[in-house]
């Protein structure tokens, strides 16, 4: 069974607009963390956000913020105010355990295209 | 302080060829690991490491190799190269007590 699921592979959303990329996940392990990376066409990884399984409030950054819905095991990325610079491939990942290091898993991403 | 440095940023295999694609941190991270992305696809872990000296496997780690030993240096190394290695290979690295990984620019690789 896929441990990250992003069934979005696209989206598109006009500039200035809120847009949420949605992520289920898969898992037995109560601790648990999930994370949002960008990926723009340059390649790099940028950490957006980090929500932690026994965290009781929705985690923010700035304009970002992760909907956690920990009984239906989702963790989507809201963007508030898009960018023309927002776009680019977000993945969704989540790292099992507090110390297993080794069990950490990306989604397969969704490509976001804002419109001017 | 220059983070996560990977070299090289292209690279062209023969079949069969081996090499070692490096990865450096200038940040004192303990934990280091290798990831591959194919086209369409999320990040792979290869194999990690917690620390010099130690390492194991992740999700993907058949045809490849790494060591570890230095806190800096993490290099994979291919050992046969074959055409399903095709892919973009990430180094990342974080703190054991920090979630957040750091990622290096990543290396292309192309096996013909």
């Amino acid at each position: 069974a896929q441990k990250i699921t992003q069934t979005q592979p696209g989206m598109f959303v006009q500039e200035k607009e809120a847009v949420t990329l949605d992520c289920t996940y898969d898992t037995s392990d109560p601790s648990y963390g999930l994370f949002w990376y960008k990926q723009p066409s340059s390649g790099e990884m940028i950490f957006l956000i980090y929500q932690g399984s026994y965290d009781q409030q929705n985690a923010t950054e700035g304009r970002y913020s992760l909907n956690f819905q920990k009984a239906r095991k989702s963790a989507n990325l809201v963007i508030s105010a898009s960018q023309l610079g927002d776009s680019a491939m977000y993945f969704c990942a989540m790292r099992e355990g507090l110390y297993n290091f080794n069990k950490f898993y990306f989604g397969s991403g969704t490509k976001l295209n804002v419109k001017p | 302080n220059a983070g996560v440095t990977q070299t090289p940023k292209f690279q062209v295999l023969k079949t069969g060829q081996s090499m070692t694609l490096q990865c450096a941190q200038d940040m004192n991270h303990e934990y280091m690991s290798w990831y591959r992305q194919d086209p369409g696809m999320g990040l792979r872990l290869i194999h990690y490491s917690v620390g010099a000296g130690i390492t194991d496997q992740g999700e993907v780690p058949n045809g490849y190799n790494v060591s570890r030993s230095t806190t800096e240096d993490f290099p994979l190394r291919l050992l046969s190269a074959a055409p399903s290695q095709t892919s973009v290979y990430f180094c990342a690295s974080s703190p054991l007590t920090v979630y957040e990984q750091y990622f290096g620019p990543g290396t292309r690789l192309t096996v013909t």
